[in-house]
């Protein structure tokens, strides 16, 4: 099946910086990979996604990249603010409609 | 209807026991899944189902038992747990085929085995 790695699995940034998460996957024929946030107790949601044949996407303070060459992927957000605090997983969509998830980055925004 | 209703919140169950989770979704979806999720770990998948049919186990212990009765209704059935089977477990639906959309999640039925 799919693998998913994630790195790092724990980030602290100040607030107002940038914030990286990077994904690589091993089914190259994984064709979706969404992007979601998690806080305590709660569900994870969808914060962003991109499909296999668009290289980058964004929406605010929030891009993600695609390299399917190199079958790796990276969340960016920018301008961070405490409220993204938060853990972070990339997944991936195989061919059998399943969704395999990388292993979190628990972000920190500190004020 | 853009929500996935799992039922109850919270169960603690003994070992000898035999209970049931529910979830639930009226968006159409074709595609249900089960997922386990331990503390500070992502969610581990457990069962895909694709139009009610069991499509992927991912080499569960038969002391869970999935179940599908219509496209609405995805139940995990549990008999015999052990304590490290504490958990959340998180039960989503996505489109099924070539639309590539995101799986949505339950808010999660956190399960104590005692």
């Amino acid at each position: 099946g799919e693998n998913v790695e994630q790195h790092p699995s724990t980030l602290s940034v100040q607030e107002g910086d940038s914030a990286v998460i990077k994904c690589t996957y091993s089914d190259s024929a994984s064709n979706y990979f969404p992007w979601y946030k998690q806080e305590l107790g709660k569900r994870p949601q969808l914060i962003i996604d991109i499909r296999s044949n668009v290289g980058e996407k964004k929406d605010q303070r929030i891009a993600v990249t695609l390299n399917k060459t190199a079958k790796h992927f990276s969340l960016h957000i920018t301008e961070t603010q405490p409220e993204d605090s938060a853990v972070y997983f990339c997944a991936a969509r195989g061919t059998g409609n399943q969704f395999y998830f990388g292993t979190g980055t628990s972000l920190t925004v500190i004020p | 209807d853009t929500e996935v209703t799992q039922t109850p919140k919270h169960l603690v169950m003994g070992m000898t026991n035999k209970k049931s989770l529910k979830c639930e979704q009226h968006m159409g979806h074709r595609a249900m899944y089960w997922y386990k999720q331990k503390a500070k770990k992502p969610p581990e998948l457990m069962f895909v189902y694709s139009y009610e049919k069991l499509s992927i186990n991912e080499s569960v212990p038969s002391r869970f038992s999935p179940e599908c009765p219509n496209s609405s209704l995805l139940n995990l059935h549990l008999h015999a747990l052990q304590p490290e089977d504490s958990a959340l477990y998180l039960c989503a639906s996505s489109p099924f085929g070539t639309v590539n959309t995101e799986a949505f999640f339950g808010q999660g039925t956190r399960l104590t085995v005692v």
